[in-house]
């Protein structure tokens, strides 16, 4: 089944304590991004990668840091979260001429 | 930057009746993409619609459809014989064929669907 895995779904933090969390995709698309979703903000993006080794910001990128070494992966890294981090995030996928395919979302909260 | 715009922040309609979501946005590009998701209780996101800007038909799927006006720069989707699954927050999207593939998305429309 073509999908995007994302993990964890829920995930409870203190603030500063490093975490990572995983997206991957089976569709060999190339473009891949990270979204946080507030409520009245919509959909922002986070950052983007085009391809292997290939990626850049988006929007609102402070705070976050991701890596794409393998063309299915591309994890979301928070070095030091905080509490203006607590959102629910997405991982999404696409092949060029297509719209997205989005993981299941993970609602982190930082206390 | 292209912006999208989702001037409904909450809608509401009767079961079995229709009803039109508005979306606008902004763009100097003459070829992209327009997506409408849907976004449920159980927060996935799931692709609903999608108009390929060179094409003059609007698309259909289902009880889905859509009114693309592209000299008026809008994107409106109107669900037919609403269904109280379709009760969602609902997000247009916008595609870029030139710029990085980029993908632009309004602040969504909140959907409730009254029995």
């Amino acid at each position: 089944e073509a999908q995007v895995t994302q993990n964890p779904r829920y995930l409870i933090t203190v603030t500063g304590k490093k975490l990572t969390v995983t997206c991957s995709q089976n569709m060999n698309h190339e473009y891949m991004s990270w979204y946080r979703q507030d409520p009245g903000l919509g959909l922002r993006q986070i950052y983007y990668s085009m391809n292997v080794e290939v990626t850049d910001k988006g929007d609102v990128p402070e705070g976050y840091k991701v890596s794409r070494k393998e063309k299915r992966n591309f994890p979301l890294i928070l070095e030091s979260p905080s509490p203006n981090q607590t959102s629910l995030y997405f991982c999404a996928s696409s092949g060029t001429d297509y719209g997205y395919t989005f993981g299941s979302g993970t609602r982190l909260t930082v206390v | 930057a292209q912006t999208v715009t989702q001037s409904q922040p909450e809608m509401s309609v009767q079961e079995a009746e229709t009803v039109t979501l508005s979306c606008t946005y902004d763009t100097s590009e003459s070829d992209y993409y327009l997506f409408w998701y849907k976004q449920p209780p159980s927060r996935q996101m799931i692709l609903v619609i999608r108009q390929e800007a060179y094409k003059q038909q609007n698309a259909t799927e289902n009880r889905f459809s859509v009114n693309f006006q592209k000299a008026a720069k809008s994107f409106s989707l109107k669900i037919s014989d609403s269904q109280l699954g379709d009760a969602a927050m609902y997000f247009c999207a916008y595609r870029s064929r030139y710029t990085g593939n980029q993908f632009y998305f309004g602040t969504g429309t909140s959907l409730t669907v009254i029995p």
